[in-house]
């Protein structure tokens, strides 16, 4: 089975701090792929990144960077100088070739003025 | 390009009502899903398509029903709504089964 885990729930940050959002999943695949996904207080979602398991090379767009570590199971996700358009939920999502894409449960990242 | 747009935006349904929310893709997408989101639950899969007339049960699929006539139109019925089934609705689609989801901008549905 799978799972995602975004074990912070809400984080709430000063404007232009750096934030981490975490992700650990779990899977017995050796292939799976790895999405962030950001939800703005509008409501619908966009896409961030895929990452695929074979590719654990760190990606920077931007002010967005992101961690993918197959040895911890983690695949996090940085801001760097947070700004207030980046208030959102952000999503961590896991797909393997027999299963369905599993969410975790979001974290609502708050960034004030 | 659109993307994935839905229809409606939003609306009231009293209980027993039945009502149809249309997915659309101008992205040439074989697979097409729909979810539902709930707090505290995440993004739930209800049903998905696979291919034009194709439909497959998700995650949660009790209550709905799905159908995929055209490639690029998806369509999630419910015959009978019921309270439980206020949520905001997703659909999304992908060029492949591996492939990244787009998701619709979502479809706020109150049953009262």
């Amino acid at each position: 089975a799978q799972k995602v885990t975004q074990a912070q729930t809400e984080i709430s940050v000063v404007e232009k701090e750096d934030v981490t959002l975490d992700c650990v999943y779990e899977t017995r695949d050796t292939t799976y792929y790895l999405f962030w996904y950001k939800q703005p207080p509008s409501g619908e979602l966009v896409f961030l990144i895929r990452r695929n398991s074979f590719d654990e090379k760190n990606e920077i767009s931007g002010r967005y960077s992101w961690n993918f570590q197959k040895s911890t199971s983690s695949f996090n996700f940085t801001i760097t100088a947070s700004q207030v358009v980046d208030s959102a939920v952000y999503f961590c999502a896991l797909k393997t070739s027999g299963s369905r894409l599993t969410f975790g449960e979001g974290t609502q990242l708050t960034v004030n003025p | 390009n659109a993307g994935v747009t839905q229809t409606p935006k939003f609306r009231v349904l009293k209980t027993g009502q039945s009502m149809t929310l249309l997915c659309a893709q101008d992205m040439n997408h074989e697979y097409m899903y729909w979810y539902r989101q709930d707090p505290g639950m995440g993004l739930r899969l209800i049903h998905y398509s696979v291919g034009e007339g194709t439909t497959a049960k998700g995650e949660v699929p009790d209550g709905y029903n799905v159908s995929r006539l055209k490639k690029q139109n998806f369509l999630l019925g419910l015959e009978s709504a019921a309270p439980s089934q206020t949520s905001v609705y997703f659909c999304a689609s992908s060029y492949g089964k591996q492939e990244t989801q787009y998701f619709g901008p979502g479809t706020r549905l109150l049953v009262l």
